[in-house]
């Protein structure tokens, strides 16, 4: 089975700074990789989706790439502001759909 | 253009009573799913449906139905609501397969006493 795991579970940063956000997962043989966003209370909007013929995709100030056969994902964020205080997670598209349990940012003005 | 809205946004169940959420979907897609969330576990797949008329089984299935009679709609059901069966449930959809982005509907904050 899958497994996909975010660390570190929270991240507090200074407004302006750049930051990483990681993703692992087990099982290589995907078919995308999602970054989505969370904020409280509310559903996930997605920010980013990498095939997995694919090594990086980009939107705005965010970055995301992917190294399949180490099975793992980063997301980028340049310039980080407090909007982005925000849950991020990811999710490997296989059989199935595998989420990770998320990184909790904030960003503090 | 509401993208995908769930009914309702919150509910109080006793042990043993059942109940169906309501998932709809205005941009015509052919992929719909259901998931629930839980503190420390992510979100898990429950059911899925592939078209109007489909269903298959997800990660947890047991202990929910579903049925897509209307290409909008995506329904769950519990029929012997379980304490354990307490979660936010996300609906989402999706134009294709596994390589498409999917939309998530807002969430359905369930209680079972």
């Amino acid at each position: 089975k899958q497994e996909v795991t975010q660390i570190p579970a929270a991240l507090s940063v200074p407004e302006g700074e750049n930051l990483v956000l990681n993703c692992s997962f087990t099982d290589s043989a995907i078919y995308n990789l999602q970054w989505f966003r969370q904020d409280p209370g509310k559903g996930l909007t997605s920010l980013l989706l990498i095939q997995s013929s694919q090594r990086e995709q980009t939107s705005g100030r965010l970055n995301a790439s992917l190294d399949k056969s180490s099975g793992r994902s980063t997301l980028y964020i340049a310039a980080s502001q407090p909007g982005d205080s925000a849950t991020y997670l990811c999710a490997v598209a296989g059989n199935q759909f595998y989420f990770g349990t998320g990184t909790s940012l904030t960003v503090i003005p | 253009n509401a993208g995908v809205t769930q009914t309702p946004k919150f509910r109080v169940l006793k042990t043993g009573q059942s109940m169906t959420l309501l998932c709809a979907q205005d941009m015509n897609h052919e992929y719909m799913y259901w998931y629930r969330q839980d503190p420390g576990m992510g979100l898990r797949l429950i059911h899925y449906s592939v078209g109007e008329g489909t269903t298959a089984k997800g990660e947890v299935p047991d202990g929910y139905n579903v049925s897509r009679l209307k290409k909008q709609n995506f329904l769950l059901g519990l029929e012997s609501a379980a304490p354990s069966q307490t979660s936010v449930y996300f609906c989402a959809s999706s134009w294709g397969d596994r390589s498409d982005t999917q939309y998530f509907g807002p969430g359905t904050r369930l209680t079972v006493l």
